[in-house]
């Protein structure tokens, strides 16, 4: 029973270039989430999906992000146009419900990107 | 606007000693409250959690006490093992099942 899985792991990008993240949630979770924790700092809530809506993501910056969860495959978070700033661990979490499992969430390993 | 805070970014205790990790929230609406534990390269997973109905949770050298007059939460672990030294991050169940969570505490439990 595989967790959360997200992918790349590590993600390197020069400033300019676009930034694909990529997320499964745990099968039989049909909700998913996206975190963001920037260095020394904790977890900044950015997105709440479900299958091909977006239910919240009051979290997201107004530009050069977005997110998606399609009907079939993976949710995308998606940056465009990689500034410095958005150098941080990008963390995908996915629950049974939408009021979160008695467990919370459960998440992913992260997404490490580096902007250069 | 930060809903939950974590005062101490670092804690650092001796093995066999009681380790307390404090968290603060601001809003006396949050129903529901729990800790995360997070290893480098990894991503948080849960560990003990509590609802607002209570005061205490225990689940074997973790407890969660819960003081709601004074909005605060804190995670006891005793004995502490050096296994247990990690991040620390506490949560709370806002608006729309929106989870906050604190900046964390890193934990380093000696031998």
């Amino acid at each position: 029973n595989a967790g959360v899985m997200q992918n790349p792991r590590h993600l390197v990008r020069r400033r300019g270039q676009e930034a694909r993240l990529r997320c499964s949630p745990m099968k039989g979770h049909s909700h998913v989430y996206w975190y963001r924790q920037l260095p020394e700092e904790g977890l900044k809530f950015m997105v709440y999906l479900q299958k091909e809506n977006i239910i919240d993501e009051s979290g997201m910056p107004k530009e050069r992000f977005s997110a998606e969860f399609p009907k079939e495959g993976p949710s995308i978070l998606r940056i465009q146009q990689v500034v410095r700033g958005d150098s941080a661990a990008y963390f995908c979490a996915s629950s049974q419900s939408g009021t979160g499992d008695s467990y919370g969430y459960t998440f992913g390993s992260g997404t490490r990107l580096t902007v250069v | 606007d930060q809903q939950v805070k974590q005062n101490s970014p670092s804690l650092s205790v001796q093995e066999g000693r009681i380790s307390i990790l404090n968290c603060d929230y601001t809003n006396s609406m949050f129903d529901y409250f729990l800790w995360y534990k997070k290893y480098p390269a990894e991503g948080p997973t849960f560990l003990i959690s509590i609802s607002s109905i209570k005061d205490k949770n225990e689940d074997g050298r973790f407890t969660v006490f819960l003081n709601k007059s004074a909005k605060h939460l804190s995670l006891h672990i005793v004995p502490s093992q050096p296994g247990d030294s990690a991040v620390y991050f506490c949560a709370v169940r806002g608006n729309f099942n929106k989870f906050y969570f604190g900046s964390g505490t890193k934990l380093n439990v000696k031998p």
